[in-house]
């Protein structure tokens, strides 16, 4: 069966540190992958989907950035943290779609990030 | 920018009564529809999906979907204390390759 990881669960970063948060998907392959961030009392915010290796689009323009350097390895990254980074980032993949049909997401555990 | 809307509520129920949700989409090219389950602090979990106009059911649960009105319901019967959660509207983009979420409503089942 699959499984999606994603750590670390909490993190607590001071403004201006570097952040990676990573995600890994087991049991699949040529998954679609997306990283969402929300954030406190606002919904599911898209930030970035990949539909293959370095395939990365980008929903938000802001100061993260996200890589897929491995099938099943998605990466979320900043340089230089902001306090309105703080929310809490899901993970998520699924099979894709053709024709305009897609298929369920399934989520990692997330982690709260909390920007201080 | 695509739009799914919810309304936040919290929209509360009696234990064994039918809560009601709605959502509504503005990409008329979409195709896929799902409603998630968010407990507080946890992440989202599929509840279920539906892709044809008219009503799916599966258990206490049932979507409806009419593309026409752009509109997507979910239905729970016999509401359980259980069932307190947030519920997340999804739709895909056009392109297929990502869902978007609406903002949730908040559902109260009190006993």
């Amino acid at each position: 069966s699959q499984t999606i990881h994603q750590w670390p669960a909490t993190l607590v970063q001071p403004v201006g540190s570097p952040l990676s948060l990573e995600c890994t998907v087991e049991g699949t392959s040529n998954p679609n992958l997306y990283w969402y961030r929300q954030a406190a009392g606002r919904g599911l915010q898209l930030l970035f989907y990949s539909v293959g290796i370095g395939q990365i689009s980008s929903e938000v323009p802001q100061n993260l950035s996200a890589s897929r350097p491995q099938d099943r390895q998605f990466i979320l990254s900043s340089k230089k943290l902001l306090l309105s980074d703080s929310g809490f980032y899901l993970c998520a993949w699924n099979l894709g779609g053709t024709g305009g049909l897609n298929t369920e997401a399934f989520f990692g555990q997330g982690t709260r990030l909390t920007v201080v | 920018q695509k739009e799914v809307e919810q309304n936040s509520g919290p929209l509360s129920v009696p234990e064994g009564a039918i809560a009601s949700l709605n959502c509504t989409y503005s990409d008329r090219g979409s195709q896929s529809f799902f409603w998630y389950r968010q407990y507080s602090g946890k992440s989202p979990e599929l509840i279920m999906f539906i892709y044809s106009n008219g009503d799916k059911e599966d258990g206490r649960f049932t979507a409806q979907l009419n593309k026409a009105s752009q509109y997507v319901s979910l239905l729970i019967r016999d509401s359980q204390p259980s069932d307190s959660a947030t519920y997340l509207c999804a739709v895909n983009n056009q392109a297929g390759t990502a869902l978007i979420f609406g903002k949730g409503t908040t559902l109260s089942v009190s006993s």
